[in-house]
């Protein structure tokens, strides 16, 4: 059974925190990882996306990846409100997603 | 570019009866999902087109779900006869290649189904 984990949250950040997300996943053939953004009542978004150990940076985003651990992170530095929202971890091989983890960034 | 067109926005039906969304990807993308999202949950795969063939429908309830991509462009998801716990948004996603590993998913505005 191919799992993809996140701690659902909610998880509470003040403004200009950085902001820590966590996947972790159970198919070693798992190829590449995607980050997704949701707010409430809309489609998820793409963020960003890493296939190979190690940090990818895009702006005020950073997702991490250890595919040894299998386990793949983003952090948001500079968290302001407008980041609220769930953000969602994908896995490809087969687009599986966590059920994501809920984010509010307080004023 | 235009985006990945769904339809209806919302529907709402009784119990029993049967309902059918419909997909357009955006152009030229060879893989199509549907995908089921209950709400304060993530998105739950049904069922993975690449082109007109299936690739995945490991987690579609294929005694009241189908799905089919004819001529390997739109797609419609029917759910018949539909129960309570399928009220749900119904996603739908295209992506170039589900084989390129930098092919992410673009989604469509959904379609929130309410079964009363």
């Amino acid at each position: 059974q191919k799992e993809v984990e996140q701690n659902s949250g909610p998880l509470s950040v003040p403004e200009g925190a950085i902001a820590s997300l966590n996947c972790t996943y159970s198919d070693r053939g798992s190829q590449s990882f995607f980050w997704y953004r949701q707010y409430s009542g809309k489609s998820p978004e793409l963020i960003m996306f890493i296939y190979s150990n190690g940090d990818k940076e895009d702006g005020r985003f950073t997702a991490q990846l250890n595919k040894a651990s299998q386990y793949v992170s983003l952090l948001i530095r500079d968290s302001q409100p407008s980041d609220s929202a769930t953000y969602l971890c994908a896995v490809k091989y087969d687009m599986r997603f966590g059920a994501g983890t809920r984010l509010t960034v307080k004023p | 570019e235009a985006g990945v067109a769904q339809s209806p926005r919302y529907k709402i039906i009784e119990k029993r009866q049967s309902v059918a969304f419909w997909c357009n990807p955006i152009s030229g993308h060879a893989t199509l999902y549907w995908y089921q999202q209950i709400l304060g949950q993530g998105p739950k795969l049904l069922i993975q087109f690449q082109n007109n063939g299936v690739v995945d429908d490991s987690q579609l309830p294929k005694d009241r779900f189908s799905a089919e991509r004819l001529k390997g462009v739109d797609s419609t998801l029917k759910i018949q006869p539909a129960k309570l716990e399928d009220s749900a948004v119904y996603l739908c996603a295209s992506s170039l290649d589900v084989g390129r590993v930098n092919s992410p998913l673009h989604f469509g505005n959904g379609t929130r189904l309410t079964v009363t």
